[in-house]
């Protein structure tokens, strides 16, 4: 079991670029989510998804946009990178029917310069 | 969800136990407290959860009042890899996890 993948690890981009973080699980988790993470502080949550086709905002959504496809896939799109946006990006998903663990991913660290 | 919180840091001397608090004064009586740590810039990962009564795993273990008003996290034997940053959580046990809500939680040093 591979958990929950983010590709890729490290990224940088000048503003205005635009790029998709990547985040599979191989859990069958039907909720997944974004949480970004800015120095010295919690997690943010950006975008969630609580099943394939159905996606919903955080709490911080504005220039982000997400799809869910398939139960698997949760990508997150980065539409016109701004500095602001310099931060950790965590994927997680949530285990169905026991309803307590939230599993997360390792990361991507953006820079945007 | 009750919010809660925590010292923003603590330190504890290696091998003896860390015994991190906090608070959820407004807590629900369907709200669990559930426990996560952050090591590094690594993703969070769950150490444990309980309703009211105490809890323990192989990790830690987890005290609530009586009140459940604030619980304490006990790391029984703090070792260097427990450095780390803790975030106490209050919410509802449902289908969905988008109430997961992480503040700034308590960094931990574990001093040799």
């Amino acid at each position: 079991n591979a958990g929950v993948t983010q590709t890729p690890k490290f990224q940088v981009l000048k503003t205005g670029q635009s790029m998709t973080l990547q985040c599979a699980q191989d859990m069958n988790h039907e909720y997944m989510s974004w949480y970004r993470q800015d120095p010295g502080m919690g997690l943010r949550l950006i975008h969630y998804s609580v099943g394939a086709g159905i996606t919903d905002q955080g709490e911080v959504p504005n220039g982000y946009n997400v799809s869910r496809s398939t139960t698997e896939d949760f990508p997150l799109r980065l539409l016109s990178a701004a500095p602001s946006q310099t931060s950790v990006y965590f994927c997680a998903s949530y285990s169905p029917g026991t309803g307590i663990v939230l599993h997360f991913g390792n990361g991507t660290r953006l820079t945007v310069t | 969800d009750a919010k809660t919180t925590q010292p923003p840091s603590m330190d504890c001397a290696e091998g003896r136990a860390a015994n991190l608090p906090c608070n959820h004064s407004t807590i629900s009586g369907n709200e669990y407290v559930y426990w996560y740590r952050q090591i590094h810039s690594q993703g969070p990962q769950y150490i444990i959860h309980g309703l009211k009564n105490n809890e323990t795993n192989e990790m830690a273990s987890l005290i609530i009042t009586e009140d459940r008003k604030s619980s304490t996290l006990i790391l029984p034997h703090a070792t260097l890899r427990d450095t780390a940053v803790y975030y106490c959580i209050v919410r509802v046990i449902d289908n969905y996890g988008q109430n997961f809500v992480f503040g700034p939680g308590t960094r931990l040093s574990v001093l040799p």
